[in-house]
């Protein structure tokens, strides 16, 4: 099976815009999560899509927003870049979401540099 | 609020030498802890989960629920064990909380 792919790889910005964030699952995964790793901060969840429902969120602005399709491919974007938006995005995707002990796998993230 | 701890930002040891990985957790509940580990240049992959009980490449983890602790031991350190090392709580809809992560830096 292909493991989990996220688009684009690198991305630089600039203040004040915006950016979208692509993840596709491995087949068959129908939970999609999203973090944000920093130096200073680690690995922070952000939310977690669930049959294209967001079903937990994380302490992040509301400039953080994310959706999923019907085929489990998830987005994420953030509006309004701010230079502490830089950092490494993860997406991880999982079997069925009703055992918590599923697990995660992840795929080798987007690095976004805000300038 | 959920906590995951790990002490050390790295650990240093010799190959051939015992491990042992640091991880002391918070939660209400009964907890579902995970190690993970990031090699250099790899994606960040799952080690094991305190539920499987299993051993992988030689590295276990024992929960102690009295002492909210689920440290990452192995007997003899590999150089190929150099790696990040994050333990993680499950919280509800797949949310991991991650501690700060480990450096284990073997030394040959």
């Amino acid at each position: 099976k292909a493991g989990v792919t996220q688009t684009p790889r690198y991305l630089i910005k600039t203040r004040g815009q915006q950016v979208t964030l692509s993840c596709s699952p491995i087949s068959g995964h129908r939970s999609v999560s999203w973090y944000q790793q920093t130096p200073g901060q680690g690995l922070q969840f952000l939310f977690e899509y669930f049959s294209e429902t967001q079903r937990n969120k994380g302490n992040f602005p509301g400039r953080f927003s994310g959706r999923q399709f019907s085929n489990s491919r998830s987005e994420m974007n953030v509006s309004t870049l701010e230079l502490g938006d830089s950092a490494l995005y993860l997406c991880a995707s999982s079997l069925e979401g009703l055992d918590v002990a599923n697990e995660q796998f992840f795929g080798p993230g987007t690095r976004l540099t805000v300038l | 609020a959920q906590r995951v701890t790990q002490p050390e930002k790295l650990l240093s040891v010799f190959k051939g030498a015992p491990v042992e990985l640091k991880c002391n957790y918070s939660y209400s509940g009964s907890p579902e802890l995970f190690w993970y580990v990031q090699y250099s240049r790899q994606r960040l992959q799952l080690l094991l989960r305190h539920i499987s009980r299993e051993s992988i490449k030689g590295f276990t983890a024992d929960l102690n629920k009295g002492e909210t602790s689920f440290h990452l031991k192995k007997p003899f350190a590999q150089e190929e064990d150099s790696a990040m090392y994050y333990c993680a709580l499950m919280e509800y809809g797949n949310k991991l909380v991650f501690g700060a992560g480990t450096i284990l830096r073997v030394k040959s």
